[in-house]
């Protein structure tokens, strides 16, 4: 079965604590892209990837880190979270530009 | 810049009765349009996409969008609403020339359809 999986679902973390959100996929898809979705603003981009090793930023991009060392993985890094921050990110994958993509189920992260 | 417009947060409408949610866009090339939907605690389906062709696009669970590009309007439609079409909608835009992998969604809509 296709799939996008994302862990952890739900974080909650303290100021400054280093996390990692982790993104797998099993479609071979060579794109893969951050988001976040905060309430009256739709999907904000925060970072993506059109193939390993190939990282560039998004929209808000700001307090952010990714790598692309493989394929199937891309862990979206908060190196000291702060409090705005706290967001639902998607983690989406596509088989290449301007397709549709496909998204995994969310993890909501809280920072206190 | 480039930008998407869902103008309506919250679209109502009784079930079987047609539906609309609209959406206009702002690129500077043609653009690549999405629409998708988003259910409670789940993340976001691809419903249908517009890239070229016919302007009328047919998608999943009988859901059309026309492609307007005078109006630079990506409307989403379905002749007969169901309950189980409530959920959230967003409608996303790419642009051909951009070539930077960066989708610019609008702000949602939620529909709701009511017994």
């Amino acid at each position: 079965e296709a799939q996008v999986t994302q862990n952890p679902r739900y974080l909650i973390t303290v100021t400054g604590k280093k996390l990692t959100v982790t993104c797998s996929q099993n479609m071979n898809h060579e794109y893969m892209s951050w988001y976040r979705q905060d309430p009256g603003l739709g999907l904000r981009q925060i970072y993506y990837s059109m193939n390993v090793e190939v990282t560039d930023k998004g929209d808000v991009p700001e307090g952010y880190k990714v790598s692309r060392k493989e394929k199937r993985n891309f862990p979206l890094i908060l190196e000291s979270p702060s409090p705005n921050q706290t967001s639902l990110y998607f983690c989406a994958t596509g088989e290449q530009l301007n397709t549709e993509a496909f998204f995994g189920q969310g993890t909501r992260l809280t920072v206190v | 810049a480039q930008s998407v417009a869902q103008p309506e947060d919250q679209v109502n409408v009784a079930e079987g009765n047609p539906l609309t949610v609209k959406c206009t866009y702002s690129v500077s090339g043609n653009p690549y349009l999405f629409w998708y939907v988003q259910y409670p605690n789940r993340g976001l389906q691809f419903l249908l996409k517009y890239i070229t062709g016919d302007n009328l696009v047919k998608g999943s669970y009988g859901f059309e969008a026309e492609f307007n590009k005078s109006q630079t309007s990506f409307h989403l439609k379905k002749p007969s609403a169901l309950v189980s079409d409530s959920a959230l909608y967003f409608c996303a835009v790419d642009y051909v020339t951009s070539n930077t992998g960066k989708l610019i969604f609008g702000q949602g809509t939620t529909l709701q359809v009511k017994p």
